[in-house]
C-alpha cells in the first residue's frame, strides 16, 4: 500500500465550477503538506504549502489539512480552462526534507 | 530567474549506454534531489544531497550515481542504461533539509531507452 493515495482522475468540470481534490495518507509523522500543479511537459509548480491541520487560502485556492483523518484537500474556486493540469499532493516529515508524493490527479476544465 | 535548469530536455539512448543528466540551480539552495516520474507511480526519489560533498540514496537508487562537488550542480549518471529507466527525470532544490521548505522543480529530462 502506498503511503500517499490520490485518485488519478481525470476529473472533468465546467468552467466556473469548484474543483475538489484530495489525498489520503498513512504516515502520521507527516507534518508539512503541499500541492503542486503540473502542466503537460513541465515540472511541478508549488501552489500551496501548509503546516499541520487547518485551512489556508490563496486567491482561488484553498488547502485543508485534517491530520486526525489523515486527509488533505485542495479546492479551486471559479475554475478556468487554464487550471487544466495534473495536481500533485506532497507531504513531508520534519526530518531531512524527504518528500512523499501522490500520483497526481488530472483535471480538465471545459469552457 | 533561471531557478532549476535541467539539460538535455530530451534524450534517446540504446541499452547499455551511459549518460549524465545535468541539473543546476542559481538560488544557493543546499538541498537538491532527483526524481523519476512514471505513469501511475507519481514522483519517486532517486538520490538527494543536503550540501556539497554529501549525497544519499532515495527510494529507487539502483542504476544511478550522483555527486555534488558544488552547491549549484547535481548531475545524475546512468551507468548502463536499461529500458526500465525510460522515464521523465526531475531535479528539485530547496533552501536546506532543516527548515522544511518546499522544493522547486526543473522542467525535466525525457529519457527513452531503446
Amino acid at each position: 500500500q502506498k503511503e500517499v493515495e490520490q485518485d488519478p482522475g481525470p476529473l472533468s468540470v465546467p468552467e466556473g465550477a469548484i474543483v475538489s481534490l484530495n489525498c489520503t495518507y498513512s504516515n502520521s509523522a507527516f507534518q508539512y503538506f503541499m500541492w503542486y500543479r503540473q502542466y503537460s511537459r513541465k515540472g511541478p509548480e508549488l501552489l500551496m504549502y501548509t503546516y499541520s491541520s487547518g485551512n489556508k487560502e490563496d486567491g482561488r485556492f484553498t488547502a485543508q489539512v485534517d491530520k486526525s483523518s489523515k486527509y488533505i484537500s485542495l479546492f479551486i474556486r471559479d475554475s478556468q480552462p487554464s487550471d487544466s493540469a495534473t495536481y500533485l499532493c506532497a507531504m513531508m516529515t520534519d526530518s531531512w526534507g524527504k518528500f512523499q508524493f501522490g500520483a497526481g490527479t488530472q483535471v480538465v476544465v471545459t469552457p | 530567474n533561471a531557478g532549476v535548469t535541467q539539460t538535455p530536455k530530451f534524450q534517446v539512448l540504446k541499452t547499455g549506454q551511459s549518460m549524465t543528466l545535468q541539473c543546476a540551480q542559481d538560488m544557493n539552495h543546499e538541498y537538491m534531489s532527483w526524481y523519476r516520474q512514471d505513469p501511475g507511480m507519481g514522483l519517486r526519489l532517486i538520490h538527494y544531497s543536503v550540501g556539497a560533498g554529501i549525497t544519499d540514496q532515495g527510494e529507487v537508487p539502483n542504476g544511478y550515481n550522483v555527486s555534488r562537488s558544488t552547491t549549484e550542480d547535481f548531475p545524475l549518471r546512468l551507468l548502463s542504461a536499461a529500458p526500465s529507466q525510460t522515464s521523465v527525470y526531475f531535479c528539485a532544490s530547496s533552501v536546506d533539509a532543516y527548515s522544511n521548505q518546499p522544493q522547486h522543480f526543473g522542467d525535466g529530462t525525457r529519457l527513452s531507452i531503446l
